[in-house]
């Protein structure tokens, strides 16, 4: 069974403090990806890495960055968190290769509270 | 643009009865993925069936069917025999051919009552 497993289930953050959202699969995965849910708006795609220390933005990648040094983790950072970033962050992980269709696995999830 | 279409509002199931969740899609790739997931209220994101566009049989996997119509560029969910469990937010997907990337709906919210 993959297991995709986030640091933190609940996150209170000040406006200004630097963040670090960590996410570990245990599938030996090549693709990771970062999310954010809001109400009304699904899952927009933060970033995403396809191999260690490799990484393509998302739709939605200013205000974050992230870093991959290994191939099961995958940390997502804000460097000056934000209210606007107050909101459910969803980690995935995925096989990659020619065969390609296979599905994402998410982790529990992230709820992140900027005050 | 968006891709993938959700638009129903918030649906109320009779325990036991089916239900149909509405997706169209969007895209000029002749090869693509179609997925449906399910988040109920804990968070956790649960994939529940995947389409291909190449397939000639519509996805099965126990109680939830893929209607899958190509011309008319839809992938609609059937959950069958709803039950309680069932409650929780569906999610629609699509994944094109060379791309690591899901495109994701907006979610259709199905409440299942006794």
């Amino acid at each position: 069974d993959v297991k995709v497993t986030q640091s933190s289930r609940y996150l209170v953050k000040r406006t200004g403090e630097k963040v670090f959202l960590e996410c570990v699969q245990d599938m030996d995965h090549e693709n990771m990806f970062w999310y954010r849910q809001d109400p009304g708006l699904g899952l927009r795609l933060i970033y995403f890495s396809y191999d260690v220390k490799m990484k393509e933005k998302g739709d939605i990648p200013e205000g974050y960055s992230v870093s991959r040094e290994k191939k099961e983790r995958f940390s997502l950072i804000l460097e000056s968190a934000s209210t606007n970033q107050t909101s459910m962050y969803l980690c995935a992980s995925s096989g990659g290769g020619l065969a390609g269709w296979n599905e994402q696995f998410f982790g529990p999830g992230t709820r992140l509270t900027v005050l | 643009a968006q891709k993938i279409t959700q638009t129903q509002p918030g649906m109320f199931v009779q325990e036991k009865e089916a239900v149909t969740l509405d997706c169209t899609y969007d895209t000029s790739d002749p090869s693509y993925g179609l997925f449906w997931y399910k988040q109920p209220s804990s968070g956790e994101m649960i994939f529940l069936i995947y389409q291909g566009s190449y397939d000639q049989q519509n996805a099965t996997e126990g109680r939830y069917s893929l209607n899958f119509q190509k011309a008319r560029k839809s992938a609609n969910l059937v959950i069958s025999a709803s039950q309680l469990g069932d409650s929780a937010m569906y999610f629609c997907a699509m994944r094109e051919v060379g791309n690591n990337r899901l495109a994701f709906g907006k979610g259709n919210q199905v409440v299942v009552i006794p």
